[in-house]
């Protein structure tokens, strides 16, 4: 158990609708991590939050939005979904956000548009 | 922009020896960690290189040549539970914080 907890573990939705991931880092991170993991694409960074703030983007879609809350915890949100949307979204988290820290990742949303 | 390269898929037997490639191409290289993941299950952190040399770690090794923009993640007497997908991942200064780039991970196959 990596300390980092995600829900929902699976979540079906149809096209058109829009979803809420949430993420709660582990004990004592500061940064939070989104990422997608698709069968043709692997793994790809989406956002990056330190303690509330936005500190890096990656290949996120203006569709997707995500916010870090006082209390540390994130959410992603996914709205007028596709089904190239249907994806593993990992977050993860390290203490300071650095980079140079190895990350701990959420066992993962599984999305399915249908 | 960076460009990450791994084999697809390597299959070993059990009690062997088995080398993972990773070539990157990028501006600013600041770093590259090997991950381990399971089938469906979440990336767990193996190795992490940041200078030239292997980094050895129990049954796994990590060697990176940054002038060759080379690593390779080194596994020995391999147990079935070794099969699993096996993520390079680069770290960019250019990226601004350091972000972590992955490659499409290798899927390896450890038979009896």
């Amino acid at each position: 158990d990596s300390g980092v907890t995600q829900t929902p573990k699976h979540l079906i939705t149809a096209t058109g609708q829009r979803v809420t991931l949430r993420c709660s880092p582990r004990s004592g991170d500061l940064s939070v991590y989104w990422y997608q993991q698709s069968l043709d694409q692997g793994l790809q960074f989406l956002i990056q939050y330190y303690n509330g703030e936005e500190r890096a983007k990656g290949n996120i879609l203006e569709r997707f939005s995500a916010q870090q809350f006082p209390d540390l915890h994130s959410e992603l949100n996914l709205s007028s979904l596709e089904l190239g949307d249907s994806a593993l979204y990992f977050c993860a988290s390290s203490v300071e956000g650095t980079g140079f820290e190895k990350l701990f990742f959420g066992s993962g949303t599984q999305l399915s548009v249908l | 922009g960076q460009n990450i390269d791994q084999p697809t898929e390597m299959t070993a037997t059990e009690g062997a020896i088995v080398q993972i490639n990773c070539t990157y191409q990028t501006s600013g290289f600041n770093g590259l960690f090997w991950y381990q993941q399971h089938a469906g299950e979440a990336p767990t952190f193996l190795s992490y290189n940041v200078l030239d040399g292997l980094e050895e770690k129990g049954r796994f090794s990590s060697f990176l040549s940054r002038s060759k923009g080379y690593s390779y993640l080194l596994l020995k007497e391999l147990q079935m539970k070794d099969s699993a997908s096996y993520l390079c991942a680069v770290r960019d200064r250019n990226s601004g914080y350091s972000t972590l780039t992955f490659g499409k991970g290798t899927m390896l196959l450890v038979s009896p």
